[in-house]
């Protein structure tokens, strides 16, 4: 069974400040996801990755940035958190053959 | 942009009725639609996909309808229990590569005892 942890589960903080959400997987799973869900929108890909320090942009990739130095980590990181970053991020990995993806169970982030 | 097209927002069904929910994309080049539910607090979980080379697919009590020339597809959940109710996503991509799922806005169902 795949799993995936997710840090901090809830966060709030301040504009400007930087904020750095952890997603852990346990299995060896080469793709990585982290997308944001905010009501209307659905879920849209922030960044995702296919590999140790192999990552690519999503469709709403402005003012986040993700690294992967192990392939059980990848990490979001907002240098400087605007209000408009208040969101629900949610970090997937690709089952295999499947092309299923699965889903963590989601950070909180509030800016004030 | 929104390429995946969701509707309707929010729907009300009664226990035992049909939960229809229908979605519409653009990309031609998608070819894997799946449709995932949601719980308040948790993550998507994936409910049931297909392929465009089938124009429908059944899982127990939810079926997915794929119209390839009209680029729609649609989610039924026949005899709808209170359990089902969730939020549910269609969503999109390729099935090659990076497989980069755009969702769909997501729809609120409520099914009342």
């Amino acid at each position: 069974d795949a799993g995936i942890t997710q840090s901090p589960r809830h966060k709030v903080t301040e504009t400007g400040t930087p904020v750095t959400l952890r997603c852990h997987q346990t299995e060896n799973h080469r793709y990585m996801y982290w997308y944001r869900q905010d009501p209307g929108h659905g879920l849209r890909l922030i960044h995702y990755s296919y590999g140790v320090k192999d990552t690519d942009k999503g469709e709403v990739s402005d003012g986040y940035s993700v690294s992967r130095s192990k392939t059980e980590d990848f990490l979001l990181t907002l240098e400087s958190a605007t209000s408009s970053q208040t969101s629900v991020y949610f970090c997937a990995i690709r089952i295999g053959g499947t092309g299923e993806l699965f889903f963590g169970e989601g950070s909180r982030l509030t800016v004030l | 942009q929104q390429q995946v097209k969701q509707s309707p927002q929010s729907l009300i069904v009664q226990k035992g009725g049909i939960s229809i929910i229908n979605c519409a994309y653009e990309n031609t080049a998608f070819d894997y639609f799946p449709w995932y539910q949601q719980f308040p607090g948790k993550g998507p979980a994936l409910l049931i996909a297909i392929r465009p080379d089938v124009s429908e697919k059944k899982e127990g009590r939810f079926t997915i309808s794929f119209n390839k020339s009209a680029k729609q597809f649609s989610l039924h959940i026949m005899d709808s229990q209170p359990g089902d109710s969730a939020t549910y996503f269609c969503a999109a991509s390729g099935i090659q590569g990076a497989q980069k799922l755009v969702f769909g806005q997501g729809t609120r169902l409520t099914i009342n005892p």
